[in-house]
C-alpha cells in the first residue's frame, strides 16, 4: 500500500508570502492529484500530474517520480487561498482510486 | 448545475438504522467512487464502479453496500448505522482511462447518534 506523507501539517503565512507544501509517496505511482478543500467542505482538482510541471495561475506543482515526491507552491498568497491542500496519489493499476495524504491546513492572514 | 451531486447533502441518524447516500453525475463519466473523510485520517476509499455491472470494494468496504442504478448513478447504503460511520462522504467519478482526473461532490455530512 502507498503511503502518502505530507508536510507541513498546517502552515500560517502573510498575504503575499510564496507558499510551499510538499508530498512524498512510498511506492512508485504513475500520476498524482493535488487537491484544494474549503473549509465548507468541498474538494475541487486543481492538478494532475505524471511528470515535470504545471502552472495555473498562481499556483504551481512540480513532480520528481525518480525521487517520489511533489510539491505545490503558491505565488503571492491571498486570504482567499486559506484552505486544506491534499495530495494523493494512483495506487496500483491506476483504476482502482486515490490513496490520499492527510493534508495541510493553510491559513494566509491579511 | 453542479457535474456530480450528493443528496443528502447533511443526515442525523440514529444507531441502526439504514441510511443511504445517493450520488449523480451529468458527466458522462464511466468510472465512480465513494470516499469517506475523517478528521486527521483523510479520505479513504470504499467502494468503486468502472460502470453499471462492475463494482469494486475499496480499503474500508466493511459495513457498506452500494449500488450503480445507471452510469449516472452510485449509491452507498449503511444497512445498520454505527456511531463510527460518522463522518463526511463524498462521491467522485473519473472517465476511462488509467489515470484520469477526479471529479468530488459537495460532500454528504453523516451523524450516528
Amino acid at each position: 500500500k502507498n503511503e502518502v506523507e505530507q508536510s507541513p501539517q498546517n502552515l500560517t503565512a502573510q498575504e503575499g508570502e510564496f507558499i510551499t507544501i510538499n508530498c512524498s509517496y512510498s511506492v512508485g505511482i504513475s500520476a498524482l492529484h493535488w487537491l484544494q478543500q474549503h473549509p465548507g467542505g468541498g474538494i475541487v482538482s486543481l492538478f494532475m500530474l505524471s511528470s515535470g510541471k504545471k502552472k495555473h495561475g498562481r499556483l504551481i506543482a512540480t513532480i520528481n517520480i525518480q525521487e517520489k515526491h511533489s510539491s505545490l507552491h503558491i505565488t503571492a498568497s491571498h486570504p482567499r487561498d486559506s484552505a486544506v491542500y491534499i495530495c494523493a496519489v494512483y495506487a496500483g493499476g491506476g483504476a482502482d482510486g486515490l490513496t490520499f495524504g492527510k493534508g495541510t491546513h493553510l491559513i494566509i492572514q491579511p | 448545475d453542479a457535474d456530480v451531486t450528493q443528496t443528502p447533502r447533511n443526515r442525523i441518524t440514529k444507531t441502526g438504522k439504514r441510511i443511504m447516500l445517493e450520488c449523480s453525475q451529468t458527466k458522462g463519466h464511466d468510472r465512480m467512487y465513494w470516499y469517506r473523510q475523517d478528521p486527521g485520517l483523510g479520505l479513504r476509499l470504499i467502494y468503486y464502479s468502472f460502470d453499471v455491472k462492475d463494482i469494486n470494494k475499496g480499503e474500508i468496504s466493511d459495513g457498506y453496500s452500494v449500488s450503480r442504478q445507471a452510469q449516472a448513478k452510485f449509491s452507498l447504503s449503511l444497512e445498520s448505522a454505527i456511531p463510527n460511520q460518522t463522518a463526511l462522504y463524498f462521491c467522485a467519478t473519473s472517465g476511462l482511462g488509467s489515470y484520469n482526473e477526479q471529479f468530488f461532490g459537495p460532500g454528504t455530512r453523516l451523524t450516528v447518534l
